[in-house]
C-alpha cells in the first residue's frame, strides 16, 4: 500500500542535533515536504526534496534516497524553540498535486 | 501578502448539529485544499480543488460533508451533521500554479463534538 511513516516522538539536548525520520511508499515518486507545526498552530513549510542526496539550508538540512523510499529532516544547533512537531509529506502520481502526510514525529528539545 | 484566512477559530457542536468553516486563500493562488487534522495525527486531505473545479473529493465523507468554491477564491466546508468522530481541527491550505510542493495553511478551525 501507499503510506508515510514517521515515530511519534523524539527527544534531544539543546546544542546538539536531531535526525527525524520518514519513509514512505508510493507508486510513483513526485517529491516530498518537510514542515514544522508548533503546537496549535498550523504547519509551516520548511524544505522540498525531490533528488537524491542532502540538501544543506543552514540550520534545517533534508536528505533524500529514493531507492529506499526514504528521507530525513536534519536539525543542528537544537534551541528550545525547535521544539514542535514536523511533519513529512509525499507527493506521488497516484495522489496528483496534493500531498499525502506522515502522523509528524514530536521533537522536544530539553536543556 | 495576507495569508489564507479561516474562520471561525473554534467550534464546539452537539452530535447532529450543522456547521461551516470558510477559507481565504493566498490571493492568485490557484489551489485550494481542505485537511482534517485529529488530535496528535497528520493532516489528512478531505477535498482540493484547482480554481473551482473539484479535482479530488474522494475522502470527503459525502453523505454528511460537502465543500464549494464557487468562483475560484474562497471556499465553504460544511458538516451537515457533526459526530463526535468528527471531532478535529480543520485546515485550509493553498498553494500557486506550478508550487504545489509548497502548501500555505491557514490557522485553523478546531472542532469538537461532544
Amino acid at each position: 500500500g501507499q503510506g508515510v511513516e514517521q515515530p511519534d516522538n523524539l527527544m534531544s539536548v539543546e546544542g546538539t542535533f536531531a535526525r527525524v525520520n520518514c519513509t514512505y511508499s508510493t507508486s510513483g515518486f513526485n517529491g516530498l515536504s518537510w514542515y514544522q507545526q508548533r503546537e496549535g498552530h498550523a504547519p509551516v513549510f520548511l524544505s522540498y526534496v525531490v533528488l537524491d542526496g542532502l540538501k544543506d539550508s543552514g540550520h534545517f538540512s533534508t536528505f533524500l534516497s529514493r531507492s529506499n523510499g526514504y528521507s530525513y529532516l536534519l536539525l543542528t544547533e537544537l534551541q528550545i524553540k525547535d521544539s514542535a512537531s514536523y511533519l513529512c509529506a509525499v507527493r506521488d502520481r497516484g495522489s496528483g498535486t496534493y500531498q499525502r502526510f506522515g502522523t509528524g514525529t514530536k521533537l522536544q528539545v530539553v536543556p | 501578502e495576507a495569508g489564507v484566512t479561516q474562520s471561525p477559530r473554534y467550534a464546539v457542536l452537539q452530535e447532529g448539529q450543522a456547521v461551516s468553516f470558510w477559507c481565504d486563500p493566498i490571493s492568485g493562488h490557484d489551489t485550494l485544499y481542505w485537511y482534517q487534522q485529529p488530535r496528535d495525527q497528520g493532516p489528512q486531505l478531505l477535498v482540493y480543488f484547482r480554481d473551482e473545479a473539484v479535482i479530488d473529493n474522494s475522502q470527503l465523507p459525502s453523505d454528511r460533508f460537502s465543500a464549494v468554491r464557487p468562483k475560484g477564491t474562497n471556499s465553504t466546508l460544511k458538516i451537515q451533521s457533526a459526530k463526535q468522530g468528527d471531532t478535529a481541527t480543520y485546515l485550509c491550505a493553498s498553494s500557486r500554479l506550478g508550487s504545489a510542493e509548497t502548501l500555505y495553511f491557514g490557522s485553523g478551525t478546531r472542532l469538537t463534538v461532544l
